[in-house]
């Protein structure tokens, strides 16, 4: 099946510095990706979708200027959390759908998470 | 009313066991419907993935969906311990927006 590759799987940093994620599609073209947020025995929490040449699009209460999203190509997107205070530790996930000819297989693809600490 | 309803459980089963988890949705134009398994501190994995109504089996892995009744169920034969795991149910119409279900903690005790 096609993979999600997240990195990095955990860091921990200090407050007010900034730390970024990485997701790639290894052996797919990925047009949409989306971020997530979930704590611990709860489900996933969208933060926003991103379309590669193009702005996120930002759930309603995810600070934009905080997480900074970038799809620069079909295979690569970044979360970059600026700033970085204890309250945003959490674990954040990616995820992707494959580009296909029409129509869309349907399929979604997870990155294996970020554990992020911040002291 | 919430897009997916799944029941969080917590669900535990003897090794051996036949485990059925359902989710019920309430937007019919729902076309594409997937199964995930998540391990603690991992990403979802996908498990299942069906279109449409129907069937669809995979090993001890049989994905079951009725659009007339808004339900997805998926069924676990011959549960291992290694099935212990949350299971998150999930659904689209287009690809540009996903809806999950809060997932359901399965437990298999040897």
């Amino acid at each position: 099946g096609a993979v999600v590759s997240q990195h990095p799987s955990r860091v921990i940093c200090k407050s007010g510095t900034s730390v970024k994620i990485e997701c790639r599609s290894l052996d797919f073209q990925a047009t949409t990706m989306f971020w997530y947020r979930q704590f611990p025995k709860q489900s996933l929490m969208l933060m926003a979708t991103s379309n590669e040449g193009s702005k996120a699009t930002y759930e309603q209460g995810v600070e934009k200027d905080k997480f900074l999203i970038n799809h620069a190509s079909l295979t690569l997107s970044t979360l970059t959390v600026t700033s970085a205070h204890p309250e945003d530790s959490s674990f954040y996930i990616c995820s992707a759908t494959r580009l296909a000819g029409a129509p869309w297989t349907g399929e979604l693809f997870f990155g294996e998470g970020s554990r992020l600490t911040v002291l | 009313q919430k897009e997916v309803e799944q029941d969080p459980g917590p669900l535990s089963v003897p090794e051996g066991a036949i485990v059925s988890l359902n989710c019920t949705y309430s937007n019919s134009a729902f076309q594409y419907f997937m199964w995930y398994r998540q391990y603690s501190r991992k990403g979802p994995e996908l498990l299942m993935y069906t279109y449409s109504s129907g069937n669809k089996e995979d090993g001890r892995f049989t994905a079951q969906v009725d659009k007339s009744s808004k339900y997805i169920s998926l069924f676990i034969r011959d549960s291992q311990p290694s099935d212990s795991a949350t299971y998150l149910c999930a659904m689209s119409n287009t690809g540009n927006q996903f809806y999950f279900g809060t997932g359901t903690s399965l437990t298999v005790i040897p």
